[in-house]
């Protein structure tokens, strides 16, 4: 299965402020996966990244909140902006494996807005 | 509308015995089932998956049964060991496009001495 490397592993952020996280997947993957695991909850959602077509947002996440960038196969990056603290979460990246039909998560970015 | 539900948020087995971790589904569409262990701090491990034309997939100590009527999913692991506590997801999809997982709520797993 694919390995990714998701980074920074965790970050405590002054709100107003915006956080841009990073996966790097080693092998080239069509679909990257945005999710958000916030304290006690599962994993949701947030959008999905194609290279050369803009990301494709579950409801109630929205481009201006959570950009999303996807400039190659192997990398994907997550922004989130004007940060709350209602944001601080855990935020995992995921691709489907090549082999199979499982899916990899990165180690995920915890992320505490104060 | 939570799709995947897992109604246990909480499961304590003694070392040794077996553990039985389920879930429940809603979505007839849903063709493919996966388990996923989550420690803190570190991002979900697959474990174990199954395809709806299957009931029973086995991996070592873990065993997956499917039961479709139900809409029900079960994970069976044989013997628990310490090292098996953590949070336990299941997560399905169809196998169409677009494909994504929609997560169960988790059932956090101590397996005690």
């Amino acid at each position: 299965s694919a390995v990714i490397s998701q980074k920074p592993s965790r970050d405590i952020c002054q709100r107003g402020t915006s956080l841009t996280i990073q996966c790097q997947v080693d092998s080239q993957v069509t679909m990257m996966f945005w999710y958000r695991q916030q304290p006690g909850q599962s994993l949701t959602l947030i959008a999905t990244a194609n290279q050369g077509s803009e990301a494709t947002y579950e409801s109630g996440f929205v481009i201006d909140k959570f950009p999303i960038s996807r400039p190659n196969l192997t990398f994907s990056t997550l922004t989130v902006s004007n940060m709350s603290p209602e944001d601080s979460s855990i935020y995992l990246c995921s691709v489907q494996d090549t082999e199979g039909y499982g899916y990899t998560f990165g180690s995920g970015t915890r992320l505490t807005v104060v | 509308d939570q799709q995947v539900k897992q109604n246990s948020p909480s499961l304590s087995v003694q070392e040794g015995r077996i553990s039985i971790l389920n879930c429940d589904y809603t979505n007839s569409m849903f063709d493919y089932f996966l388990w996923y262990k989550k420690y803190p701090a570190e991002g979900p491990t697959f474990l174990i998956s199954i395809s709806s034309i299957k009931d029973k997939n086995e991996d070592g100590r873990f065993t997956v049964f499917l039961n479709k009527s139900a809409k029900h999913l079960s994970l069976h692991i044989v013997p628990s060991q310490p090292g098996d506590s953590a949070v336990y997801f299941c997560a399905a999809y169809y196998t169409g496009t677009a494909s994504k997982l929609t997560f169960g709520t988790g059932t956090r797993l101590q397996v005690t001495l």
